[in-house]
């Protein structure tokens, strides 16, 4: 069974950083594109970046271009998002997303929590 | 990059036929065959119903159907059911290489 468990999540300062991460079970993890994909509180959901199986490419939405890495180890099976310089507009839920190829998310985590307030 | 347009709601019968559209343009959904589909239920994760513009994937019900035309994208459910009440979104690849959601479209089973 495929599993997506997101984490890291939490309250933090504009301007602070956080790290999530995505620990993937149940599939090859280092057959597949990953993606983050955000929804702001009672809002649609909004692409953040992916990052091809062997890290080669990486792609980022504009919003978050210069300020979030993506990246994973795939000897751990992990995704991670390094996000920097966070504002109130990165407020949202981060879910991490399998691609099945041509750009297809066939599997979602349940999302971790992300508020940014002071 | 301005999310794709889709109608903020639509409603149907049970029994009826209902279609969403996806308008972009032609550096996105009009440029490619990488149009997806996805239904969201209140509170729930987002589930895939349609990719590769008309393809199902295995469990997702025939009743659901997707097409293009153009720079616009359509989802059309036929035979409403109640389950159906959902928050409908799609998403299109982008020659910039990024992907791109729809606003999304609150689908409402009267």
């Amino acid at each position: 069974e495929v599993q997506l468990v997101e984490s890291g999540g939490n309250l933090v300062l504009p301007g602070r950083s956080l790290r999530l991460s995505c620990v993937a079970s149940g599939f090859n993890f280092d057959d597949h594109a990953m993606h983050w994909v955000r929804q702001r509180p009672g809002k649609g959901l909004e692409w953040v970046s992916s990052i091809s199986w062997n890290s080669g490419k990486k792609d980022y939405a504009d919003s978050v271009k210069g300020r979030f890495t993506i990246s994973r180890d795939n000897a751990r099976n992990s995704l991670y998002l390094q996000m920097n310089s966070l504002t109130g507009d990165d407020t949202a839920l981060y879910y991490c997303a399998k691609e099945d190829g041509d750009y297809t998310f066939d599997f979602w985590g349940r999302g971790t929590l992300v508020t940014v307030s002071s | 990059q301005s999310a794709l347009t889709q109608p903020a709601s639509v409603s149907g019968s049970p029994g009826q036929s209902i279609t969403i559209s996806c308008t972009g343009t032609s550096s996105d959904v009009g440029g490619y065959k990488y149009v997806s589909w996805y239904q969201q239920h209140a509170g729930r994760v987002p589930r895939l119903i349609i990719f590769g513009v008309s393809y199902r994937p295995s469990g997702v019900s025939n009743r659901f159907s997707g097409s293009k035309s153009g720079n616009t994208a359509s989802l059309t459910i036929s035979g409403l059911q109640a389950e159906d009440e959902a928050q409908y979104y799609c998403c299109s690849y982008t020659s910039s290489g990024t992907l791109l959601f729809g606003g999304g479209t609150k689908l409402t089973v009267l």
